[in-house]
């Protein structure tokens, strides 16, 4: 059974506009999730994370809300620039097994 | 400071065979993990090394087994390797309990 789920396999954005990724996972006792981007022929880049204390992040032109109700959390990219084209990965830190769980992960694609 | 460093970058080997990947972690970390990503998926957790001892185990077989030196860098072996063992192999480095840092993996071909 999948813990982590990203529902959109691709996206496509404009570049300047807002890139929004989803992620929804299964277990509420889930409690630090991270974003993780992935260039091919590159292992995945630590981006942002967010404990469940908190229902936002961000680091510049990245922000992370989790929703802890619903289960859900997006990772929101404004402007959304050329070099944000890459596979994004959606992870959750299991803290007893000290594994990260991750998603199959969303290629976004910035038009210029 | 050198980031997670991987060798070989590609490997291809035949069923049967015998195969030793490597890592060394990022500068002062002491925790390394690796991981599986299958072709369309997100990484799979296989185990991670502590003061040189395995202390959490995914869901793989013992055919998957791992090592970590002294100096914390690692070796992730896979035995009797099946076609199924395709795939982009990940070593990640962190403090214990801390973020995950990744190195840029090691692409095996089993045929």
């Amino acid at each position: 059974d999948q813990q982590v789920k990203q529902n959109s396999p691709s996206l496509s954005v404009q570049e300047g506009r807002i890139s929004i990724l989803n992620c929804d996972y299964t277990n509420s006792m889930f409690d630090y999730f991270l974003w993780y981007k992935k260039y091919p022929a590159e292992g995945p880049t630590f981006l942002i994370s967010i404990s469940s204390i908190k229902d936002k992040n961000e680091d510049g032109r990245f922000t992370v809300f989790l929703n802890k109700s619903a289960k859900h959390l997006s990772l929101h990219i404004v402007p959304s620039q050329p070099g944000d084209s890459a596979v994004y990965f959606c992870a959750v830190f299991v803290q007893g097994a000290q594994k990260l769980v991750f998603g199959q992960g969303t290629r976004l694609t910035i038009n210029p | 400071d050198a980031g997670v460093t991987q060798s070989p970058t590609h490997l291809i080997k035949t069923r049967g065979q015998q195969v030793t990947l490597r890592c060394s972690p990022k500068s002062g970390h002491d925790t390394v993990s690796w991981y599986q990503q299958a072709l369309g998926q997100g990484p799979q957790f296989i185990f991670q090394y502590y003061e040189e001892e395995e202390r959490q185990r995914g869901n793989f077989p013992d055919r998957f087994s791992g090592h970590q030196f002294p100096n914390y860098s690692s070796e992730l072996n896979v035995n009797a390797l099946l076609l199924g063992d395709s795939a982009l192999y990940l070593c990640a480095s962190s403090l214990v309990y801390d973020t995950q840092y990744f190195g840029p993996g090691t692409r095996l071909t089993v045929l």
